[in-house]
């Protein structure tokens, strides 16, 4: 039963490579989101979804591309894998319109290690 | 641009005493949250504050809203070991839901 999955946990790749990670939520939320966290724990939004809809797109390099298939899926694909790019992404989700509103449902993570 | 500065970066406890956290924040947030954060974990949502003068409490946690401020406050009382963990505060706004995060607080509770 859970809420919000991420594919794959860990992610360790070299420098120029393409990567993917997925992530799922069964939580029947209309927005998904991508965040980044890095060495020093410092979380920063990348992308939004809502209803398979971008919303939000911070300056993020375009060699991230995020895809969302249906509202329940949403995932990023890496170009060109970079040192930097290595960092903790967690996805997340949220509802609208309940009571707790814009409280987000964060996944597992997935640590991406570029060597 | 909303901007959240918490305070302090680090914090060591002994277990049964009390502290606060501060989260600052830098223009209009309709609303701020409070995370925990253990090693290799994910983030789990605390709180959910919506208005002025918003106070909510769960267990040993009590975090508390002032708009006019600018400031959230999370204030743990007789801490015990198992509180030890990165705390996180984030503030969003009505229309715009990305969550802008606070630098986090590393908080030890020692026995």
């Amino acid at each position: 039963d859970t809420a919000v999955s991420q594919t794959p946990k860990y992610l360790v790749t070299q420098m120029g490579n393409d990567k993917s990670i997925k992530c799922e939520q069964n939580l029947g939320h209309d927005t998904m989101y991508w965040y980044k966290q890095d060495s020093k724990k410092f979380l920063k939004i990348m992308f939004s979804y809502n209803n398979k809809e971008l919303i939000i797109n911070e300056t993020v390099p375009n060699r991230f591309s995020p895809k969302s298939p249906d509202k329940a899926h949403l995932n990023l694909h890496i170009n060109s894998l970079e040192l930097g790019d290595s960092a903790v992404y967690f996805c997340a989700s949220s509802p609208r319109g309940s009571g707790r509103e814009g409280e987000q449902y964060f996944g597992p993570g997935t640590r991406l290690t570029v060597t | 641009e909303l901007k959240v500065e918490q305070n302090p970066l680090f914090l060591s406890m002994q277990e049964g005493k009390n502290y606060t956290i501060y989260c600052n924040y830098s223009t209009t947030s309709d609303r701020l949250y409070w995370y925990r954060q253990d090693p290799g974990k994910s983030l789990e949502s605390l709180f959910v504050l919506l208005s002025n003068g918003a106070v909510k409490q769960e267990g040993r946690l009590m975090a508390s809203l002032d708009t006019k401020a600018r400031l959230s406050t999370l204030h743990i009382t007789a801490a015990v070991h198992d509180l030890s963990a990165t705390y996180f505060c984030a503030g969003s706004n009505f229309g715009n839901e990305k969550l802008t995060f606070g630098t986090g607080t590393r908080l030890t509770i020692i026995p």
